[in-house]
């Protein structure tokens, strides 16, 4: 019920390509879903966020898609740069006691290619 | 305006020897989540605080871990007779009370904890 999955494991695109990593997520009662992005040895950093009354979230080259019937997510990351490679982690909280306790799927390791 | 700052970046202890992480929170924030982070595995919720009070702490392991945030001064993770399986980069994130869509958490940028 609290888990969030996230797949591929990895992914290597070539310069200039869509990437694309998705998470599924089972709590209904999950309301807010950001994508963090995490470079070695760095703390993860908010990439985008979105919640579930909307389908569709773009910000720049990356683009959140919702589906809520599905119980899915995913982000896209269009015209991939070299300096997008990077682990990316896809996670959910619920609006219980106000929180940021978030539960993180695995997480994707993207290479981009130059 | 200084983003979150835990130290130490590392920290090497031996079998049996006490961790401690410590974490300062943004200017302003009063709310401090602390996660862990084994080798390639996703961030795991451990403990939420609020200054003087512990309000979650359902991930916490039920022996030899312990958190706290004082009234003042960092946040601490203690870790006692720590063994190879603690070994794990330890992240705080912090924000302030939740409105919805104003605010987020920012995370530090982490203790790797090595147990040799």
């Amino acid at each position: 019920q609290q888990q969030v999955k996230q797949s591929p494991q990895s992914l290597i695109v070539q310069k200039g390509g869509i990437s694309i990593i998705n998470c599924a997520y089972e709590n209904t009662a999950f309301d807010y879903f950001p994508w963090y992005q995490q470079f070695p040895g760095k703390g993860p950093a908010l990439l985008i966020a979105i919640r579930p009354d909307v389908s569709e979230k773009k910000e720049g080259r990356f683009t959140i898609s919702f589906n809520k019937s599905a119980k899915q997510f995913s982000l896209h990351i269009m015209d991939s740069q070299p300096g997008d490679s990077a682990t990316y982690f896809c996670a959910a909280s619920s609006p219980t006691s106000g929180t940021y306790k978030y539960i993180f799927g695995t997480g994707t390791r993207l290479k981009v290619l130059a | 305006n200084a983003g979150v700052m835990q130290n130490p970046r590392h920290l090497v202890r031996r079998r049996g020897q006490e961790a401690r992480l410590r974490c300062s929170p943004m200017k302003g924030h009063s709310h401090v989540y602390w996660y862990r982070q084994l080798p390639e595995e996703g961030l795991k919720f451990m403990v939420y605080l609020q200054k003087e009070n512990i309000i979650d702490e359902s991930g916490m392991p039920k022996e030899r871990f312990s958190a706290e945030f004082p009234k003042e001064g960092p946040s601490i993770l203690r870790i006692q007779q720590v063994v190879r399986g603690d070994s794990a980069a330890y992240f705080c994130a912090s924000s302030p009370p939740k409105i919805q869509g104003k605010t987020e958490a920012f995370f530090g940028q982490g203790t790797r904890l090595t147990v040799v």
